[in-house]
């Protein structure tokens, strides 16, 4: 899978939007963007996905460069339970085996 | 709640011993994944399985094994123990399909003394 860059941390206030960037210069064609986040002392969860077009959900919105060279996560109004670690990750479509590879991600820590 | 279960919570052993880690995948879901976390390989798979075939392999030793069973079910056996085996252990379960979210366990947390 090509690999993605975040920063490594970012602070946020409690019910402001933040929004957490990923560079992914590689991307192919086939490359799926995937968010998940990981609570503290808990597994990652699925937080959305997208391919060339910008996607909402309930938890968040993605959205994707035109170029999809970089994507970025929006959280509309941050919450104290949204301080987690955010991993963008490039999924190939085409890949039978269909694992995650995780990178550092971004520690976000939200402020009341 | 993910809907994967994995037993037990903790483990602590010593070093040189074996022991099995047990996940159970959503209902419906045919592949079952382990990833182990540590603090110095950050989150990293090992193995994935589809209806009781191995799909993918990825930094697993091999003192390290796995199976999934007929009723879907997986186990990671892990022998002979070494202070570095320390770490979360992960299961995550997905439907069949190349592209859909995986939902992860609450992890087995693994301490080699």
């Amino acid at each position: 899978d090509a690999k993605t860059t975040q920063p490594n941390s970012m602070e946020s206030n409690e019910e402001e939007p933040v929004h957490l960037p990923c560079n992914h210069s590689t991307i192919s064609g086939t490359d799926y963007i995937h968010w998940y986040r990981q609570l503290p002392s808990q597994g990652p969860e699925y937080v959305i996905h997208g391919l060339t077009s910008n996607v909402n959900n309930r938890m968040a919105s993605l959205a994707i460069a035109e170029d999809r060279k970089s994507s970025t996560l929006i959280l509309h109004r941050a919450t104290l339970r949204d301080a987690a670690v955010y991993y963008c990750i490039l999924r190939d479509g085409n890949n039978a085996g269909n694992m995650l590879t995780f990178g550092g991600g971004t520690r976000l820590m939200v402020k009341p | 709640d993910s809907g994967v279960t994995q037993t037990p919570k903790h483990l602590i052993t010593a070093t040189g011993q074996r022991v099995t880690l047990r996940c159970s995948p959503r209902s419906g879901d045919l592949s079952v994944y382990w990833y182990q976390q540590s603090l110095d390989q950050g989150l990293q798979f090992l193995i994935q399985y589809y209806n009781g075939e191995e799909r993918a392999k990825g930094n697993i030793l091999e003192r390290f094994s796995a199976q999934q069973f007929p009723d879907l079910h997986s186990e990671l056996n892990l022998s002979s123990l070494e202070l570095g085996d320390s770490a979360l252990y992960f299961c995550a379960s997905s439907p069949s399909g190349l592209r859909n979210e995986q939902f992860f366990g609450p992890g087995t947390r693994l301490t080699v003394l």
